[in-house]
């Protein structure tokens, strides 16, 4: 499977202000998608990033709140701006590579996210 | 469109005992399903998939499932439970020939393992 790396792996943050999570691949996948899973709950997806145009956002999520970038096909950054403690959260990218296997999805380590 | 249901956000088996994890789905058109594994504090390590062909797949670390369309169901087995194997399982569907890649998952069901 490829390679998945994300940064922070942890954070402890102050309300009001805003984290950037990189996700980054090994090789080119062909999509990468952003998910949520809140404290004891299940994935909910963010967003489909897309290489080179605007993010597509699931119904709940909007792009002011979660601003998303994927400038090339390895790499991909989800911000969480104006934090709340409800977004208290493990955030995971996942990949889905021609290389591998093109109906499955990968996913990073997440990264951990306290808002105080 | 699809959905997941996961039956016990919560099992406990005895070390060497069956494991068996339930998931059913809904979904208007073929489904690919999976069941994917999160150990504490770590990211989702997929276990096993069906996508076509055989019903019974095989998966990592002794576990399998078998896609049954009458029953719409996928549950996840293992005919003797590890301590290791305690985690938390997602059983997730998705729908390709729809022409979306994108998961639907279910609850989860957190796996105890007595000794």
């Amino acid at each position: 499977s490829a390679v998945i790396s994300q940064k922070p792996s942890r954070d402890i943050c102050q309300r009001g202000t805003s984290l950037t999570i990189q996700c980054q691949v090994d090789s080119q996948v062909t999509m990468m998608f952003w998910y949520r899973q809140q404290p004891g709950q299940s994935l909910t997806l963010i967003a489909t990033a897309n290489q080179g145009s605007e993010a597509t956002y699931e119904s709940g999520f909007v792009i002011d709140k979660f601003p998303i970038s994927r400038p090339n096909l390895t790499f991909s950054t989800l911000t969480v701006s104006n934090m709340s403690p409800e977004d208290s959260s493990i955030y995971l990218c996942s990949v889905v590579s021609s290389r591998h296997s093109t109906d499955t999805q990968y996913f990073g380590p997440g990264t951990r996210l306290t808002v105080l | 469109a699809q959905s997941v249901t996961q039956l016990g956000s919560h099992v406990s088996v005895s070390e060497g005992a069956l494991v068996l994890l339930r998931c059913n789905y809904s979904s208007s058109v073929p489904p690919y399903l999976f069941w994917y594994v999160q150990y504490p504090n770590q990211g989702l390590q997929l276990l096993l998939k069906y996508t076509t062909g055989a019903t019974l797949v095989k998966g990592i670390n002794g576990f399998e499932a078998e896609f049954k369309k009458s029953e719409t169901s996928f549950h996840l087995t293992k005919p003797s439970a590890h301590m290791s194997d305690a985690a938390e399982y997602f059983c997730a569907v998705s729908a390709p020939t729809s022409g979306t890649y994108k998961y639907i998952f279910g609850t989860g069901t957190r796996l105890k393992v007595l000794a």
